[in-house]
């Protein structure tokens, strides 16, 4: 079955660590999202990507990076530089139309300590 | 202002009749809209997309787009205690160098038996 494939579920560091999350997809779509949510709130946009090898800034990019090498995969780094790093990070992907819905994983939830 | 707002409630409609929730956005070169449904913990899922003006019904579901008034709404008839969650309003948004999705803060609802 096609889908978005989120590891790991929970994730625990230590503050001042870099992390890693991984976004992987086998839908063949072409743009990739990676959004935060922090308690009671909405999602805000850290990075989105719609083609290999090219990415752009979202609403809270920084503390953040990303890279794009694979259609397939859109992984995140939180690194030391990100103040809050605890919350929830969704990964999302969609065919990059304007009538194409973004299609969801289960999310990695990341808490700093 | 925000690019999309939502009331964020928590809404208590009582079981079996109509909940409505609203959504309006700031950007007038927004081309579609989205309502996602999001139980606590788990990952945001597609209910309804809109991209005409007028009203978009699917089974309990209707969508309403006004976009000289920059308004969408969701309305759920015959609501049941399972429909209890946040609802979250995406418009994607296209621009000269890119596209993105944007998402409001989610309303809570709660149905009450």
């Amino acid at each position: 079955d096609g889908g978005i494939t989120q590891s790991p579920k929970y994730l625990f560091r230590k503050e001042g660590q870099n992390v890693t999350l991984s976004c992987e997809q086998n839908l063949n779509h072409d743009a990739m999202y990676w959004y935060r949510q922090d308690p009671g709130q909405g999602l805000r946009l850290i990075y989105y990507s719609q083609i290999v090898n090219d990415f752009q800034k979202g609403d809270i990019a920084e503390g953040y990076s990303v890279s794009r090498e694979k259609k397939e995969s859109f992984p995140l780094t939180v690194t030391s530089a990100q103040k809050n790093p605890t919350a929830f990070y969704l990964c999302a992907s969609s065919l990059n139309t304007a009538r194409s819905p973004l299609h969801f994983g289960n999310g990695t939830r990341l808490t700093v300590t | 202002q925000k690019e999309v707002e939502q009331n964020s409630g928590p809404l208590s409609v009582p079981e079996g009749a109509i909940a409505s929730l609203n959504c309006t956005y700031s950007d007038r070169v927004s081309q579609s809209f989205f309502w996602y449904r999001q139980y606590s913990g788990k990952s945001p899922e597609l209910i309804m997309s809109i991209y005409s003006n007028g009203d978009k019904e699917d089974g309990r579901f209707t969508a309403q787009l006004n976009k000289a008034s920059q308004y969408v709404s969701l309305l759920i008839r015959d609501s049941q205690p399972s429909d209890s969650a946040t609802y979250l309003c995406a418009v994607y948004v296209r621009y000269s160098s890119a596209s993105k999705i944007i998402f409001g803060s989610g309303t809570r609802l709660s149905i009450r038996p």
